[in-house]
């Protein structure tokens, strides 16, 4: 079993709609859980991270982790075309230098 | 202000041949890293340096890979008797101090072709 588990889709959505992506992980000792929008032929930016469990909101963006069960969310409301990109989940654990584990991404259409 | 900058944007190599990857981090971070991006995969970490040390390099796959970074800055990833599995996204990536979590900018990636 990998570390980060997460399905690579594709998943098509109707412009506006909300969006929802998934990941599942085995490692308890992971504390930061972050999620990376990845664009064709480009490297992956920063959406969101969160430490620990909770909900942490930004924008039309939320991100959710829910630590007791291994499982990590992130919604996108009022979704648009430009948010058609590869949504990568990513863990790390601070005791080991910041070495981020990534799933291998959900490749997300948003159809107008 | 210049993010994360990558060369060559591709490169294109025969099987057995020697590759350099260069990597040029964001002025003033201390904290830099390789990961490897195959096909329908998400990165997978290959090493980090910490100012000119290799802080952790358990991510290399073989004696093949080999990267430095001798002034703190520039690093330059080094594949010998390149492979044909070899071919992937190699990105770059850094952050303020690697301390902590501070978030890791990503530049665009070199796309390696083995032939």
């Amino acid at each position: 079993q990998k570390e980060v588990e997460q399905d690579p889709g594709p998943l098509s959505v109707p412009e506006g709609a909300i969006v929802s992506l998934n990941c599942t992980y085995s490692n308890s000792a992971f504390q930061y859980f972050m999620w990376y929008r990845q664009y064709s032929r480009k490297g992956p930016e920063l959406l969101m991270y969160t430490y620990s469990s909770g909900n942490k909101e930004d924008g039309r963006f939320t991100a959710q982790v829910d630590k007791s069960s291994k499982y990590i969310s992130l919604f996108i409301r009022d979704s648009q075309p430009s948010d058609s990109a590869t949504y990568l989940c990513a863990m790390s654990d601070m005791n080991r230098d910041d070495k981020i584990i990534f799933g291998k991404g959900t490749r997300l259409h948003i159809l107008p | 202000g210049a993010g994360v900058s990558q060369t060559p944007s591709n490169k294109v190599t025969e099987k057995g041949k020697y590759v350099e990857l260069r990597c040029d981090p964001i002025s003033g971070h201390t904290a830099l890293y390789w990961y490897r991006q195959s096909l329908g995969q998400g990165p997978e970490f290959l090493i980090y340096f910490q100012g000119t040390g290799a802080a952790d390099d358990s991510g290399l796959p073989n004696d093949r890979f080999f990267a430095v970074r001798p002034e703190g800055s520039v690093s330059t990833l080094k594949i010998q008797r390149t492979e044909r599995g070899d071919s992937a996204v190699y990105l770059c990536a850094s952050s303020l101090f690697g301390e902590g979590q501070n978030e890791q900018f990503f530049g665009p990636g070199t796309r390696l072709t083995v032939l």
